[in-house]
């Protein structure tokens, strides 16, 4: 089956500060999210994102599905931006593959 | 409104019972899922249901068993608890198999005692 995988795994920011996370991967997709599980366990909707790019007010993604990978930067990041962060990809006809996720801590 | 929601929140029983998680969406969606967040936070599939039919069974024991009275509701009942059940299960919705965005539950921590 597809492959999901996001780096880094872990990430200490100081407040402020910006970031990149990837997602890599390993097959065409039909749709590719990205997720905030907050600290009280939560999967948030951030981005429904197969291709393209958008913009959510600090949070933007982008897919580049020809080269199979997805970015979301976070920038001016706070405190509430902590928790963990997942990519998931649907592929064929088989339901959301998560990514392990990328563990954020933002240190005020 | 909750779009997804699932109940009930915490769960904790002991090994050897019978529970149900249940799990009801108002997105008016053809398609919903169950899936287990295990301790290091990986989430897996483990049902998908489209319009009340099974579509998608991933490798779970069949001491769990996902029940659709209709294509609002999907619930999971999981027989004779064992410790490696303890984990968050999330009920998620997508309007349709593959192709449209999933929203997802709140979650359901179980704990087996």
């Amino acid at each position: 089956g597809i492959q999901v995988e996001q780096s880094p795994p872990d990430l200490i920011l100081q407040e402020g500060a910006n970031s990149t996370l990837r997602c890599n991967f390993s097959d065409s997709v039909n749709n590719l999210q990205w997720f905030h599980q907050n600290p009280w366990g939560q999967l948030i909707n951030l981005f429904y994102i197969p291709s393209g790019t958008k913009q959510n007010g600090r949070l933007s993604a982008t897919t580049v599905a020809t080269e199979r990978y997805s970015l979301l930067y976070i920038s001016s990041s706070q405190t509430t931006d902590s928790g963990v962060y997942f990519c998931a990809v649907f592929s064929g006809n088989t339901p959301l593959v998560f990514g392990k996720g990328t563990r954020l801590s933002v240190i005020a | 409104d909750t779009a997804v929601s699932q109940t009930p929140k915490y769960l904790v029983t002991q090994m050897g019972n019978d529970k149900s998680i249940k799990c009801e969406q108002n997105l008016g969606h053809d398609t919903m899922y169950w899936y287990k967040q295990d301790s290091k936070k990986f989430l897996k599939i483990m049902f998908s249901y489209n319009n009340k039919e099974l579509i998608i069974n991933e490798t779970v024991p069949n001491r769990f068993s996902p029940k659709s009275p209709d294509k609002a509701h999907l619930n999971l009942h999981i027989n004779s608890l064992e410790l490696g059940d303890s984990a968050v299960y999330f009920c998620a919705s997508s309007q349709d198999a593959g192709n449209t965005e999933a929203f997802f539950g709140q979650g359901t921590r179980l704990t087996v005692v």
